[in-house]
């Protein structure tokens, strides 16, 4: 297994696209997140999936931004109506929740520029 | 609110010695923390991770130790290497919230 992975690793775009990341986490695992991470932060906690149920949302989730797990397997973020302000690096996580602890292993990241 | 800080943005150490990286804590929540080591344009790489009910777990030349009543963790690396130049990031989490609050990390840079 060679852990988590995302696609794009790289993603400009112009003010108002939209755009769409994928992650592919470690085969086994039940939980995947999405954490954003901006210049001088540490990353900060988007949603999350146990399967392909999403479990919580954080209030940085804007309706324009949207994730999912159909399947319960790979994931997709998914940002609308793009804005300077969405620049970031987006990260996914994914974990397999054993006594109680839950220990993410991250993903490259997706860095995305908006022009 | 910054409820996981890492005061030091920077640190210095010679090849060799003993890097202390600390952390402090706000949610008395807080039950599973965890260590992260960050290369530039890579994702975290988990290092280390101890819960509640230690005060010290030790893999390899990593130690991480627990103060609880101070809501204080630190991680210790011995003895340093140049490879260990990264952006390290301290995390926790608790049970029943399962997302992970990140501190704002500390760079340490190894001197050969």
């Amino acid at each position: 297994d060679t852990g988590v992975s995302q696609d794009p690793r790289h993603k400009i775009t112009k003010r108002g696209q939209n755009v769409t990341f994928r992650c592919d986490p470690i085969s086994e695992h039940n939980r995947l997140y999405w954490y954003r991470q901006t210049l001088g932060q540490g990353p900060e906690f988007l949603t999350y999936f146990q399967n392909e149920a999403q479990l919580e949302k954080s209030r940085l989730l804007s309706d324009r931004f949207s994730a999912e797990r159909p399947k319960g397997s790979f994931s997709t973020l998914e940002i609308q109506r793009t804005e300077q302000g969405d620049s970031a690096m987006y990260l996914c996580a994914s974990s397999l929740v054993t006594g109680g602890t839950d220990t993410q292993y991250f993903g490259p990241g997706t860095r995305l520029t908006v022009l | 609110d910054q409820q996981v800080k890492q005061n030091s943005p920077s640190l210095s150490v010679q090849e060799g010695r003993i890097s202390i990286l600390n952390c402090d804590y706000t949610n008395s929540m807080f039950d599973y923390f965890l260590w992260y080591k960050k290369y530039p344009a890579e994702g975290p790489t988990f290092l280390i991770s101890i819960s509640s009910i230690k005060d010290k777990n030790e893999d390899g030349r990593f130690t991480v130790f627990l103060n609880k009543s101070a809501k204080h963790l630190s991680l210790h690396i011995v003895p340093s290497q140049p490879g260990d130049s990264a952006v390290y990031f301290c995390a926790a989490s608790d049970f029943g919230n399962e997302k992970l609050t990140f501190g704002t990390g500390t760079r340490l840079t190894i001197i050969p």
